[in-house]
């Protein structure tokens, strides 16, 4: 699976758009991103997924770059609940392929 | 529509002992994978079990086994615990007919070796 970069933390305010960056420049063909996110003390929760194409549903939207090189997550409107670890995984097709973890981003959402 | 149970939610155990940790998957579910889960690190995976048999392995030694039954529902087993096992062990649950949605998590068991 292709490795995914992300900065340690990042913080915003209540009520604003949090955009969380993610790096998968050696994605391949056939891989899509995901991204989870795992508030304290629970398991990691789906997010959204994407191969190509702008993603939305009611958490969040996932826009990746034309060459699928980089992504964003945005929250349109962070709340406290959203402080979590997020996580960007690349992950290839395939009947219940593996996920593969890094450290993620710390999201802190400030009142 | 209960989501993925794990239990137990807390254990401690003493190095070189053996530990069996259970997961029943999220209702319509067929597939179970365990993560371990190490303080500040993302989790990593341990193996992945549908159909009753083991599909997939991660990098664990074969201290580390599994097994599911019938009814979807699955263990983890280690034996000789280490110090180093202290960790966040996750199951998580899939559809293997619908490959690329996302994983349903449990919150984990806490495992402490002493």
């Amino acid at each position: 699976d292709a490795k995914t970069t992300q900065p340690p933390s990042m913080d915003c305010a209540e009520g604003r758009a949090a955009n969380l960056p993610c790096n998968h420049s050696t994605i391949s063909g056939n891989e899509y991103v995901y991204w989870y996110r795992q508030i304290h003390s629970q398991g990691p929760q789906y997010i959204i997924h994407g191969l190509k194409n702008n993603e939305t549903n009611e958490m969040a939207s996932l826009i990746i770059t034309e060459d699928r090189k980089s992504s964003t997550l945005i929250l349109p409107h962070a709340t406290l609940r959203d402080t979590a670890v997020y996580y960007c995984i690349v992950r290839v097709t395939g009947a219940n392929s593996k996920l593969t973890f890094g450290k993620g981003i710390t999201l802190s959402v400030r009142p | 529509d209960a989501g993925v149970t794990q239990s137990p939610t807390h254990l401690i155990k003493t190095r070189g002992q053996q530990v069996t940790l259970r997961c029943s998957p999220k209702s319509g579910h067929d597939t179970v994978s365990w993560y371990q889960q190490a303080l500040g690190q993302g989790p990593q995976f341990i193996f992945q079990y549908y159909e009753e048999e083991e599909r997939q392995r991660g990098n664990f030694p074969d201290r580390f086994s599994g097994h599911q039954f019938p009814n979807y529902s699955s263990e983890l087993n280690v034996n000789a615990l280490l110090l180093g096992d202290s960790a966040l062990y996750l199951c998580a649950s899939s559809h293997r007919r619908v490959p690329n949605y996302g994983y349903t998590f449990g919150s984990g068991t806490r495992l402490t070796v002493v």
